[in-house]
């Protein structure tokens, strides 16, 4: 059973900061890789997808994959009041149709 | 357009009264999901539906059932809902290994 683990549960930063999530999952023949945003009251909604080992940048945001240390990671550069919402992990499974996500990791961005 | 709704947004029920969440999605996807959150428990998966007729237990199953008689339409019962299902229920459709396209959510209570 996979298992997907998110850092840190909770993160305040000044608007303008670079801010870093980071996600661990446990079975390195994963092949699909995604974060959600959840704004509070709203649905999940994808924000950025990376499929293969390396970098993938669109505009502020940045998909970091390691699959030999089973580790992916989210940036946003010059974070803004508006990117303050739930992020969330997920990672599917060998068959690639179920999905597990993380936890998730409350972001607030302070004016 | 794509799209996922749900019905009803908001519903409350008494202890041991039947409940039935639908979801309809426009995208004439395959696979639909059946999620609940929970606060700090992140998004669970109650069923998966691989198309019509075709359904599997998720991670959280107990005391629900699902019915896909239409691609586009996936159904949640809870037979004699208990206190502790009291929760947002989120419904998702997706193509295999892409991102899962999520509807509103309906907030049930059960008293």
């Amino acid at each position: 059973q996979q298992n997907v683990q998110q850092s840190p549960e909770s993160l305040i930063v000044p608007e303008g900061a670079r801010t870093s999530l980071n996600c661990t999952f446990s079975d390195s023949a994963s092949q699909y890789f995604w974060w959600y945003r959840q704004h509070s009251g709203k649905a999940p909604k994808a924000l950025m997808s990376i499929f293969s080992n390396g970098e993938k940048e669109e505009g502020r945001f940045t998909i970091h994959l390691n699959k030999a240390s089973l580790h992916f990671s989210l940036h946003i550069r010059d974070s803004q009041p508006s990117d303050s919402a739930l992020y969330l992990c997920a990672v599917h499974d060998t068959n690639a149709y179920k999905v597990i996500f993380g936890k998730g990791t409350h972001l607030h961005v302070l004016p | 357009d794509m799209k996922v709704t749900q019905m009803p947004r908001y519903l409350i029920k008494r202890m041991g009264e039947n409940v039935l969440l639908e979801c309809g999605q426009d995208m004439s996807h395959e696979t639909m999901y059946w999620y609940r959150q929970d606060p700090g428990l992140g998004l669970q998966l109650i069923y998966i539906s691989y198309d019509v007729d075709s359904n599997s237990e998720g991670d959280i199953p107990k005391g629900y059932r699902v019915s896909r008689k239409k691609r586009e339409h996936f159904s949640l019962i809870l037979d004699s809902a208990k206190t502790n299902q009291t929760s947002v229920y989120f419904c998702a459709s997706s193509l295999r290994g892409r991102e899962q396209y999520f509807g509103p959510g309906t907030r049930l209570t059960v008293l």
